[in-house]
């Protein structure tokens, strides 16, 4: 049962153009989200989050919007550039709960 | 250095064999934190340490896995007569004070069992 779910298992935009990935949760107990974006052969590395109390959050060239009643988050990176290509990794954790429960991740890859 | 460190990077093994995989986590940082990532999947966690407890193994998926961190800061994670399906990259991440929020990862040990 999966209570994080990244439905696109790749997404492949143009340099230049909006990223849009997507995630969905299951969990209601869940109130802080985070992404991380991860190259092969290196650990996953923190990129934003954002917590239940806001419904969007912006870092330079990446918004995270969250949509509570439908248990739905998405990552938006604009303009995208070809060093964005990676696995990107939705995560969540509820209360006072610390573990983050991740999604199976979106490859992202972004043609010069 | 500055990250997390984890040793080693790459293991095979035989099935039926023991293993050690060991975490070196960012100095000062409280939690450490155990996750398992398979093939197409996304980290699982396995277990969480606020200084020298376990706070939380709920995740290790059986009396095979073992894991300690004597001194509150190095974690040895112990898998016991290996199986094939342990096959697959184990990270480490730490934070400074555990609870909701960043973990800083490493680069993760690639374990393989034959």
């Amino acid at each position: 049962d999966q209570q994080v779910k990244q439905n696109s298992p790749s997404l492949s935009v143009q340099e230049g153009r909006i990223s849009i990935l997507n995630c969905d949760y299951t969990n209601s107990m869940f109130d802080y989200f985070l992404w991380y974006k991860k190259y092969p052969a290196e650990g996953p590395t923190f990129l934003i989050s954002i917590s239940s109390i806001k419904d969007k959050n912006e870092d330079g060239r990446f918004t995270v919007f969250l949509n509570k009643s439908a248990k739905h988050l998405s990552l938006h990176i604009v303009p995208s550039q070809p060093g964005d290509s990676a696995v990107y990794f939705c995560a969540a954790s509820g209360g006072s709960n610390y573990k983050l429960t991740f999604g199976k991740g979106t490859l992202l890859t972004v043609n010069p | 250095g500055a990250g997390v460190s984890q040793t080693p990077s790459n293991k095979v093994t035989e099935k039926g064999k023991y293993v050690e995989l060991r975490c070196d986590p960012i100095s000062g940082h409280t939690a450490l934190y155990w996750y398992r990532q398979s093939l197409g999947q996304g980290p699982e966690f396995l277990i969480y340490f606020q200084g020298t407890g376990a706070a939380d193994d709920s995740g290790l998926p059986n009396d095979r896995f073992f894991a300690v961190r004597p001194e509150g800061s190095v974690s040895t994670l112990k898998i016991q007569r290996t199986e094939r399906g342990d096959s697959a990259v184990y990270l480490c991440a730490s934070s400074l004070m555990g609870g909701p929020g960043e973990l800083f990862f490493g680069e993760g040990s690639r374990l393989t069992v034959l």
